[in-house]
């Protein structure tokens, strides 16, 4: 099993649909983040938890609602989403807050129609 | 002002060149610093910290001048699969802010 999974790969919705995003860590890491990556942008921090808490929340709009149920998984469950949503949501996990080395799922490419 | 900024290049090089990278920063009260490497539709991956003396990784050099706020990466004999685009990247508080990064395109 790789380090970081995250499914789907890819994604297709429409503005009215609910879908889900997964990311499962099989490294025993505490810390998981949601990135963002848009063309031409840098990444952009949405959600970090640690030890399943959200201990940060970067002014993300309501229609992206993250759930960690325990430390090797999290969720972003989505709805009610914009076209300028569409993207490549990166899922990271690290040995805890305030380590320089992230470890990055394949991520879930989102089209939002 | 960005909080990372990098020129996006790209920057093409034949095999075997030496190639620097340059970012800044604005934020003076980062305390680490980092390089990743972003293959084409791949995740990113840490590639090496930079330290206030420089470090070395074969052949990867990293700099980090605090008084400017500047951090750089040097390769040095450019192989194909150095072709990618690197990240500046920086710790805020509990996370890591990310430069927009900088393509390197190495031909034969």
């Amino acid at each position: 099993e790789t380090g970081v999974t995250q499914t789907p790969r890819h994604l297709v919705m429409g503005m009215t649909n609910k879908k889900s995003l997964k990311c499962e860590q099989h490294l025993g890491h505490n810390a998981m983040y949601w990135y963002k990556q848009s063309a031409k942008k840098p990444l952009e921090l949405m959600f970090v938890y640690n030890f399943k808490e959200q201990t940060e929340n970067n002014s993300v709009p309501s229609r992206f609602s993250p759930e960690c149920p325990n430390s090797s998984h999290l969720f972003l469950h989505l709805h009610t989403l914009q076209p300028e949503d569409s993207a490549l949501y990166l899922c990271a996990s690290s040995h805890g807050l305030n380590t320089g080395e992230l470890f990055f799922g394949e991520g879930s490419r989102l089209t939002v129609l | 002002r960005k909080e990372v900024e990098q020129d996006p290049g790209p920057f093409n090089v034949p095999e075997g060149a030496t190639v620097a990278f340059n970012c800044t920063y604005s934020n003076s009260a980062s305390q680490s610093f980092f390089w990743y490497r972003q293959d084409c539709r791949k995740e990113p991956k840490l590639l090496m910290s930079v330290y206030s003396s420089g470090n070395e990784d074969g052949r990867f050099t990293a700099q980090l001048n605090r008084a400017s706020q500047y951090i750089s990466l040097l390769i040095r004999d450019s192989k194909l699969s150095d072709s990618a685009t690197y990240l500046c990247v920086l710790s805020a508080g509990t996370a890591l802010i990310f430069g927009k990064g900088t393509t390197l395109s190495v031909s034969s």
